[in-house]
């Protein structure tokens, strides 16, 4: 059984640039998360998403948005990147909401120039 | 607080020697708790989700309780072995919908 599958492992963009990440959840799972990771911190949290509509929202800007699918995949755009959203982009899926186990994938790792 | 705090920030033991961490979160409006293993180049890993006040949860060598009146959980681990070396997360789902992740405590275990 697959588990949490994003797309791509790493990429790299100029400052300005628009980027889109992907995330495939464990097949099952209504529920999506995406968190932002930084050396030396957790993961920060950007958005919820369960049975594709948003439940949640970390305190990043209007720049970040996310959507969920009829299949419960999900994408995550980051409009007119700065250097600092620079990170790794993590994806976790679950059953249900945040009160169930999470399952992540490897992560995206975004280099912004 | 508002915040999810974890300790200590890192953490060097010997093979054998067995070893805890802290996990300090908010007291209202508990949800669960969540504790994760995230090894160098792997995705984190869940080892225990905790909902009620005493809970008391064991996988193999490790364990970890839960204090929910005080805000607190503290993880176990017993007989550490290299393969334990990792960094271990708490996380709090405040007000459900806004998952908060302590800095983490790495582990290091010597053989």
């Amino acid at each position: 059984d697959a588990g949490v599958t994003q797309s791509p492992t790493h990429l790299i963009k100029t400052r300005g640039q628009h980027v889109t990440l992907r995330c495939s959840p464990i097949s099952g799972h209504k529920s999506v998360s995406w968190y932002q990771q930084v050396l030396g911190q957790g993961p920060q949290f950007i958005f919820q998403y369960y049975e594709k509509e948003e439940r949640g929202r970390g305190n990043f800007p209007d720049r970040f948005s996310a959507r969920q699918f009829p299949n419960y995949s999900s994408e995550l755009n980051v409009n007119a990147l700065l250097l600092g959203d620079s990170a790794l982009y993590l994806c976790a899926s679950s059953l249900f909401t945040l009160n169930t186990e999470a399952f992540f994938g490897q992560g995206t790792r975004l280099t912004v120039v | 607080i508002l915040n999810v705090e974890q300790s200590p920030q890192s953490l060097h033991v010997q093979e054998g020697d067995s070893t805890n961490f802290t996990c300090s979160f908010p007291s209202s409006n508990f949800y669960a708790l969540h504790w994760y293993r995230w090894e160098t180049a792997k995705s984190p890993e869940a080892l225990f989700v905790m909902t009620l006040n005493g809970d008391e949860k064991k996988k193999g060598r490790i364990s970890a309780t839960l204090n929910t009146k005080e805000g607190y959980s503290y993880l176990y681990i017993k007989g550490s072995q290299p393969e334990d070396s990792a960094t271990y997360l708490c996380a709090f789902p405040y007000n459900n919908n806004d998952m908060r992740f302590g800095a983490g405590t790495r582990l290091t275990v010597k053989p």
